[in-house]
């Protein structure tokens, strides 16, 4: 079981470009959470998928962001048109189901560096 | 509202203990958690504590719950070098998502 999957783990981008970053979640899991961390900050969430819905976006920025979990593959983060303060580590975290704690297993993230 | 603070920074000596306090406003969490980041990895889970528990051990670790004063702490007992890192509690309320809220995390720096 590889675990939770994030890449790329480093992307640079200039302002005004897309960026898309990839989450394959641990196998058997069909939960997915999106966080982003500001340089010296905690982790805020964005979005709750599960497979080809999404559940919750009420961390989401309204404009550029967007999340999606297809029936097959990654589930995908999209900013388009980057900023400079879209700079930040974006953890995918997983996990089975809804049942009992809620333990999520987290990816070791992508950082984002807008340039 | 959500709000989960934590002290910025602790420093120990090796062998000492390590005390690492949280506070959450949500009188509704059912789960509190303490993750671990070491510098440019994700967060690894330490250890969580139902809502209706006032204290967890697992080995080196000791969470303690005072839900009467939303407070939350985590001793590391006989702190190692490899302790240091980032620690961040995070609370779980029982809603749809059932989301983490994180705290701002504190560094942990242990000398030699």
């Amino acid at each position: 079981n590889a675990g939770v999957m994030q890449n790329p783990r480093h992307l640079v981008r200039r302002r005004g470009q897309e960026a898309r970053l990839r989450c394959s979640p641990m196998k058997g899991h069909s939960h997915v959470y999106w966080y982003r961390q500001l340089p010296e900050e905690g982790l805020k969430f964005m979005v709750y998928l599960q497979k080809e819905n999404i559940i919750d976006e009420s961390g989401m920025p309204k404009e550029r962001f967007s999340a999606e979990f297809p029936k097959e593959g990654p589930s995908i983060l999209r900013i388009q048109q980057v900023v400079r303060g879209d700079s930040a580590a974006y953890f995918c975290a997983t996990k089975e189901g809804q049942v009992g704690a809620n333990v999520l297993t987290f990816g070791a993230g992508s950082r984002l560096t807008v340039l | 509202g959500e709000d989960v603070e934590q002290s910025l920074f602790l420093s120990v000596r090796e062998g000492d203990s390590s005390v690492i306090n949280c506070t959450y406003t949500d009188s509704s969490s059912t789960y509190l958690y303490w993750y671990k980041q070491e510098p440019g990895a994700g967060l690894q889970l330490l250890t969580y504590i139902f809502s209706n528990m006032d204290m967890k051990q697992d080995q080196r670790l000791t969470v303690l719950l005072n839900k009467k004063d939303k407070h939350l702490s985590l001793r590391i007992a006989d702190t190692q070098t490899g302790d240091s890192a980032i620690y961040f509690c995070a609370e779980s309320i029982n809603n749809a998502g059932n989301m983490l809220t994180f705290g701002g995390g504190t560094r942990l720096m242990v000398k030699p």
